[in-house]
């Protein structure tokens, strides 16, 4: 079966300091995989995806990148946090080829930026 | 361009009560529709989808949607709620013409039930 893991579920950072979230997913081969951004009331905000290894799509201008260099890794980055960067953080794979197949999500990445 | 609205922001019931919440979409092709749930401290996960045929799905744990095309609606229902039915829904729809893999999420709906 498929699973799909985040790390680190937690972190607190300083502003500026860099930042990298890393996303992987077992038992699949080229997936979907997309980066969001969940902040309260505001539901989840895409922030990038990728349909294989280094093919990015960037939905919206952040200061943040993300990478797969291989193709069940997806990583979340970012050179100088701001503060505006905090929020609940979440990976999701699909299957590809079919707009019809849903999202699996992971745990999470709680990031708080002080 | 897609996009969802989801009306009910907040809502509070008691057990044994009935649940719709509303979801509306704008997109102007074939649409695939989803509601996905999120309970606490859980993962979110699907709750039900439609993508063709019966316009009435049914989803886990009692729910189901309707998808109105007419109306750009897919509202969510359940007869009945439980207290375990807590949680955080999302309507989230595709558009299904031009290799489009991307789903738009409505902001959510905060369902708390009391026993």
């Amino acid at each position: 079966s498929q699973t799909i893991h985040q790390w680190p579920a937690t972190l607190v950072q300083p502003v500026g300091s860099p930042l990298s979230l890393e996303c992987t997913v077992e038992g699949t081969s080229n997936p979907n995989l997309y980066w969001y951004r969940q902040a309260a009331g505001r539901g989840l905000q895409l922030l990038f995806y990728s349909i294989g290894i280094d093919q990015i799509s960037s939905e919206v201008p952040q200061n943040l990148s993300a990478s797969r260099p291989q193709d069940r890794q997806f990583i979340l980055s970012s050179k100088k946090l701001l503060l505006s960067d905090s929020g609940f953080y979440l990976c999701a794979w699909s299957v590809p080829g079919t707009s019809s197949n849903e999202q699996f999500f992971g745990p999470g990445t709680r990031l708080t930026v002080l | 361009a897609q996009s969802v609205s989801q009306h009910n922001h907040h809502v509070i019931l008691s057990e044994a009560a009935s649940l719709e919440l509303g979801c509306n979409y704008s997109y102007g092709g074939t649409v695939n529709l989803f509601w996905y749930v999120q309970y606490p401290g859980q993962h979110l996960q699907l709750l039900l989808k439609y993508f063709s045929g019966d316009p009435l799905v049914k989803g886990i744990k009692g729910f189901e949607a309707e998808f109105i095309k007419s109306k750009f609606s897919f509202n969510l229902r359940k007869p009945s709620v439980q207290w375990s039915d807590t949680a955080e829904y999302f309507c989230a729809v595709n558009g299904a013409s031009g290799g489009s893999y991307i789903p738009t999420f409505g902001r959510g709906t905060s369902l708390i039930v009391h026993p």
